[in-house]
């Protein structure tokens, strides 16, 4: 069974970082591409990019070129993601999920880590 | 960017009921639709993948189907807990775009 568990909820101030992780098992991480999606509140899902865990090719959407970058840790098949220069409109849910390389779908998710962005 | 456009936005149904949800896409993306279900405060579940099949363990009253220009998830009777949002996602190419989401609440 595919289990993806996250960090906890965080706090920053406008300008600063935050890294989540994303925990799994050493099969998902052979298996799936990682990728992370947002939610910001009330609002719709959001691709952000995705990695490959184990050659760590990583995929950005435009919009966050330059602020995020996507890790992995393959002794504790954990992925990272981390934001940079962050202000208000970053705060959300932000989702790890696993996507199949062949159909592209994201077939398993991660609980969700709020992130806050308030002075 | 593929621009993925849901209608309607919002939905009342009562239990029981079929309801159709459909998302098209501004250019072709072969079958490359899916659907997902989202509860409050809950993560998205995926239902449907390449446009029409079915995820494993999903009720078999949801399906996908496609026609030329639009893509449809069809519930064909409406149980209590499918009261949800759902979203539809083309990966046909990245930036992986989702529409707009579709509010389904009880009548």
């Amino acid at each position: 069974q595919v289990q993806l568990v996250q960090s906890g909820a965080e706090v920053k101030k406008p300008g600063s970082s935050v890294k989540v992780s994303c925990k799994t098992s050493r099969d998902t991480f052979s298996v799936y591409a990682i990728s992370w999606v947002r939610q910001a509140p009330g609002q719709g899902l959001e691709w952000m990019g995705g990695i490959l865990p184990l050659i760590k090719t990583t995929n950005y959407a435009q919009t966050f070129q330059g602020r995020l970058t996507m890790t992995t840790d393959e002794s504790t098949t954990t992925a990272y993601m981390e934001l940079t220069s962050l202000r208000s409109e970053d705060t959300a849910v932000y989702y790890c999920a696993t996507r199949t390389t062949a159909g592209g779908y994201f077939d398993h998710w991660g609980q969700g880590t709020l992130v806050t962005v308030s002075s | 960017d593929i621009q993925m456009t849901q209608s309607p936005s919002s939905l009342s149904a009562s239990v029981g009921e079929r309801v159709t949800i459909t998302c098209r896409a501004s250019q072709s993306i072969n079958s490359y639709l899916n659907w997902y279900q989202q509860k409050p405060g809950k993560a998205p579940k995926l239902l449907i993948y390449g446009a029409s099949n079915l995820q494993s363990r999903v009720p078999s009253r949801f399906s996908g189907s496609e026609s030329p220009t639009d893509f449809t998830l069809t519930i064909s009777s409406l149980q209590p807990e499918d009261f949800a949002t759902y979203y539809c996602q083309q990966s046909y190419t990245t930036p992986y775009t989702f529409g707009q989401g579709t509010k389904l609440e009880i009548k």
